[in-house]
């Protein structure tokens, strides 16, 4: 099975409107993270969000914020208004098992989204 | 801050021959750093992960004799792909976290390797 699940392989957003990207994860331990990050056509990748699997409240930064929903096990990446710039293939992750330093990334599929003028 | 470099960012060899490829961490010391491969329009997948000092630990169905990681440094990690076939051509990317409690993980800007 999947550890990761991005079930959008393409997106197409009018400028300025929020975006939702899913995410679907599986696991069976208790402690563990998720992120999003932005790889653009240049090909580095950025780390946008992260959000453990203990965190009560949902994950912001700036215009990024992360729709956590454990039991559904879902971790869906919302953009607010957004920018051109934001044309980009997206990756979720996910760290099984607690945080103690090597522990490894396993990345879904992508959404490619790109923003219309 | 957090900032990886890659170096060379591509590189085209000839099949049979050996490439480097050097990851830096250039203001923070890495405690672990980890490989991908990317093929073009799919996902990364993780090759090994290394621990400055000690040996790496390589991914299921990597071949760590043709894949040779060498993590000398807290901010340097040598991918080394052996006798390179046209099959090894393929976008590679490091990663490195900082430690000490922080889950982030910082990416290189990427190597596309060519084998002709």
């Amino acid at each position: 099975a999947q550890k990761i699940t991005q079930t959008q392989p393409g997106m197409f957003v009018q400028e300025k409107e929020a975006v939702t990207l899913d995410c679907t994860y599986d696991t069976s331990d208790q402690s563990y993270g998720l992120f999003w990050y932005k790889q653009p056509s240049s090909g580095e990748m950025i780390f946008l969000i992260y959000q453990g699997s203990y965190d009560e409240q949902n994950a912001t930064e700036g215009r990024y914020s992360l729709n956590f929903q454990k039991a559904r096990k879902s971790a869906n990446l919302v953009i607010s208004a957004s920018q051109l710039g934001d044309s980009a293939m997206y990756f979720c992750a996910m760290r099984e098992g607690p945080n103690f330093g090597n522990e490894k990334l396993t990345f879904g599929t992508g959404t490619r989204l790109t923003i219309i003028p | 801050g957090a900032v990886v470099s890659q170096h060379p960012s591509w590189v085209i060899c000839k099949s049979g021959t050996s490439v480097k490829i050097e990851c830096r961490s250039l203001d923070f010391q890495a405690t672990t750093m980890f490989w991908y491969r990317q093929f073009p329009k799919q996902s990364l997948m993780l090759m090994a992960t290394s621990n400055e000092g000690s040996k790496a630990t390589y991914e299921q169905g990597v071949e760590k004799d043709k894949f040779l990681i060498n993590h000398a440094s807290l901010t340097l990690s040598t991918l080394t792909v052996t006798s390179a076939h046209p099959e090894d051509s393929s976008f590679y990317i490091c990663s490195a976290r900082m430690g000490g409690g922080r889950y982030e993980q910082y990416f290189g800007p990427g190597t596309r390797l060519t084998v002709t």
